[in-house]
């Protein structure tokens, strides 16, 4: 069973929108990284955060640590969003383990 | 500056046979990370570097695979007797310190090899 999990797996929005993706891991992690992938497979990191928020931009990324939460909003939704947005937890051996990732599109 | 660059970025192979993955990391970082993706599913670990000393290597799936770093930059993913269920992207990432030096840093991404077995 994957640790970390997310939701929902495929999302779809108009142009302007405000975007949640949840994700939800099992067991107590040192940190949780938010990570966007485009097609053709590279992999940007958006956000590591342990508690707390952090904001960047259209972005922001909250984590519950009680909940073993976290949920990434995108705020004025634009197509050039459309990407794979990934969490993955940070355990204690400094290996990420990551969730299957949430399929955004966009359209204008 | 120089991201963290892997090669090749596509690699066709024949089921059996012996491949090579390079991964240049970004000048100075001390830890290095080997994932793999297969089609539609997030990266899972394989193994991790600090320096050049194999800090954990719990991800790699069997003894066919094996990496190294011997100088303590560029690693080598090595797959022996290569079989249809190794095609995925390897994806190869580094941070400044890792866990040794404190850890919790950002971890930076190459663009991944695409392995393909026949």
């Amino acid at each position: 069973k994957n640790e970390v999990e997310q939701s929902p797996q495929n999302l779809t929005a108009q142009e302007g929108e405000f975007i949640t993706i949840n994700c939800s891991y099992s067991v107590g992690i040192s940190a949780l990284h938010w990570l966007q992938q485009h097609p053709g497979g590279g992999i940007v990191s958006l956000f590591m955060l342990s508690s707390g928020k952090k904001k960047h931009g259209r972005l922001i990324a909250t984590i519950n640590i009680q909940e073993k939460h976290s949920s990434l909003h995108i705020t004025a939704s634009h197509p050039r969003d459309s990407a794979v947005y990934i969490c993955a937890a940070r355990y204690n051996t400094d290996k990420l383990i990551f969730g299957t990732g949430t399929r955004l599109q966009v359209f204008p | 500056g120089a991201g963290v660059s892997q090669t090749p970025s596509n690699k066709v192979t024949e089921k059996g046979k012996y491949v090579e993955l390079r991964c240049d990391p970004i000048s100075g970082h001390t830890a290095l990370y080997w994932y793999r993706q297969s089609l539609g599913q997030g990266p899972e670990f394989l193994i991790y570097f600090q320096g050049t000393g194999a800090a954990d290597d719990s991800g790699l799936p069997n003894d066919r695979f094996f990496a190294v770093r011997p100088e303590g930059s560029v690693s080598t993913l090595k797959i022996q007797r290569t079989e249809r269920g190794d095609s995925a992207v390897y994806l190869c990432a580094s941070s400044p310190k890792g866990l040794a030096g404190g850890g919790g840093n950002e971890q930076f991404f190459g663009p991944g090899t695409r392995l393909t077995v026949l």
